[in-house]
């Protein structure tokens, strides 16, 4: 199983709202990414965990929250976001980095958020 | 982090050879070059990756030039559902960081 799914496809919110996005793999990665994807653009990277640790936080805004529950499953939540945080969120997995290693990342299809 | 340039768009007609080429002049000696491509409506996927040496797989070759400063990503036969949005990448072997360049548009065909 080569697969990593995101949950919902879609997701319409207003600016006070809370919602979560979710991401599964069951490929063992321990590694997991989240991107941030607007339309014509390339993805931009936000969040790594690494382990279930939190890696690297690109400087994004604290509307934004990540969570890795598990090695399988992570998660972002979303608080009081902007109409400009509307894009397509994209989730990663692969194996972790070790000494002289590359891993390839495996994308997701993503979830379109739409801001209102 | 280096960076990389790429064409916007190219066109091939299908069943052709498609040559798509990558700039990177900043590489550093620790950087991996990767193409990942993103068909309409999905997440991207992984082509292909090398460090010094041509590379061939499945899916593609990667030519690397001798002072790495530019590379090729070369799709043999090109078919309707190799229409895509084609990145070229540098990562430091070091680093989780991918940073996707512009990426080429690739129109193809029939």
């Amino acid at each position: 199983d080569t697969e990593v799914t995101q949950t919902p496809k879609h997701l319409v919110m207003g600016m006070t709202n809370k919602k979560s996005l979710k991401c599964e793999q069951h490929m063992g990665h321990r590694a997991m990414y989240w991107y941030k994807q607007k339309a014509k653009k390339p993805p931009e990277l936000m969040f790594v965990y690494s382990y279930e640790k939190l890696s690297i936080n690109e400087s994004v805004p604290s509307r934004f929250s990540p969570e890795c529950p598990n090695s399988s499953l992570l998660n972002l939540h979303l608080h009081a976001l902007q109409p400009e945080d509307s894009a397509l969120y994209l989730c990663a997995s692969s194996h972790p980095k070790t000494s002289g290693s590359i891993y390839e990342q495996y994308f997701g299809p993503g979830t379109r958020l739409t801001v209102t | 982090d280096a960076k990389t340039t790429q064409p916007n768009s190219m066109e091939s007609n299908e069943e052709e050879p498609v040559h798509l080429p990558c700039n990177h002049s900043t590489i550093s000696g620790t950087d991996y070059i990767h193409w990942y491509r993103q068909l309409p409506s999905q997440g991207p996927e992984y082509v292909i990756h090398g460090l010094t040496s041509n590379v061939n797989n499945r899916m593609a070759s990667l030519a690397i030039a001798e002072d790495r400063k530019s590379s090729t990503l070369i799709l043999h036969r090109a078919t309707l559902r190799d229409a895509a949005v084609y990145y070229c990448i540098l990562r430091d072997y070091g680093t989780y960081k991918y940073i996707f360049g512009t990426g080429t548009r690739l129109k193809v065909l029939a």
